[in-house]
């Protein structure tokens, strides 16, 4: 079973810093890993997948970087905005292809 | 294209009870599966179907819930009886391809409180 961890759990940054969130994973038995957004009462909305190791995915405001030799990905979050405030989760597919949710990161934007 | 709807949204009831969820994937979705999401944690898979049939159910508690696709296409989600630790958001996904990129499309989920 993956082992997946998200930092930090929760956060709270002003309206215009940027920020950045670590999900951290096995490295071995890797195939894809997709971020998602879910915003309270909403349905979880997926930002991206990503299979390659350096990958760098971009929408918006935010991007997302990929090391599967060192099993991490970072999500970054330039000039958080109120509309930011979700919890981000992160799910590393192993070949099995059973997602597996990290815990998530709750942001807060404070206006 | 309409997303995955869920139904109820909400839902109260007392341990012991019975409890169900319907779930309709995006058309064309071959793919459903069945989240608990307990606060605090990760959604956790509970039961993916391909189609009618099950392909994981290990997590399952199998003694008190149930899970069926009958046509292929929505799916019910039972629990009997329920108990307090069942407390939880039950989300549905459905995605196009059964494979590891293929991106899961989410309901809004029903928020269960066991009293």
């Amino acid at each position: 079973i993956l082992n997946v961890e998200q930092s930090p759990q929760s956060l709270h940054v002003q309206e215009g810093d940027s920020t950045n969130f670590t999900c951290s994973f096995p490295s071995s038995n890797f195939y894809a890993l997709h971020w998602y957004r879910w915003e309270t009462a909403k349905s979880p909305e997926a930002l991206f997948v990503m299979t390659l190791n350096g990958d760098e995915k971009k929408k918006g405001r935010i991007s997302a970087t990929l090391n599967t030799k060192e099993g991490y990905s970072y999500l970054y979050i330039k000039g958080s905005q109120p509309e930011d405030s979700a919890t981000y989760l992160c799910a590393p597919a192993p070949r099995t292809y059973k997602y597996i949710f990290g815990t998530g990161t709750r942001l807060k934007v404070l206006a | 294209e309409a997303g995955v709807a869920q139904s109820p949204r909400y839902k109260i009831i007392e341990k012991r009870q019975s409890v169900a969820f319907w779930c309709n994937p995006i058309s064309g979705h071959a793919t459903l599966y069945w989240y608990q999401q307990i606060l605090g944690q990760g959604p956790k898979l509970l039961i993916q179907f391909q189609n009618n049939g099950v392909v994981d159910d290990s997590q399952l508690p199998k003694d008190r819930f149930s899970a069926e696709r009958l046509k292929g296409v929505d799916s019910t989600l039972k629990i009997q009886p329920a108990k307090l630790e069942d407390s939880a958001v039950y989300l549905c996904a459905s995605s196009l391809l059964e494979r590891e990129s293929g991106t899961q499309y989410f309901g809004p989920g029903t928020r269960l409180t066991v009293l």
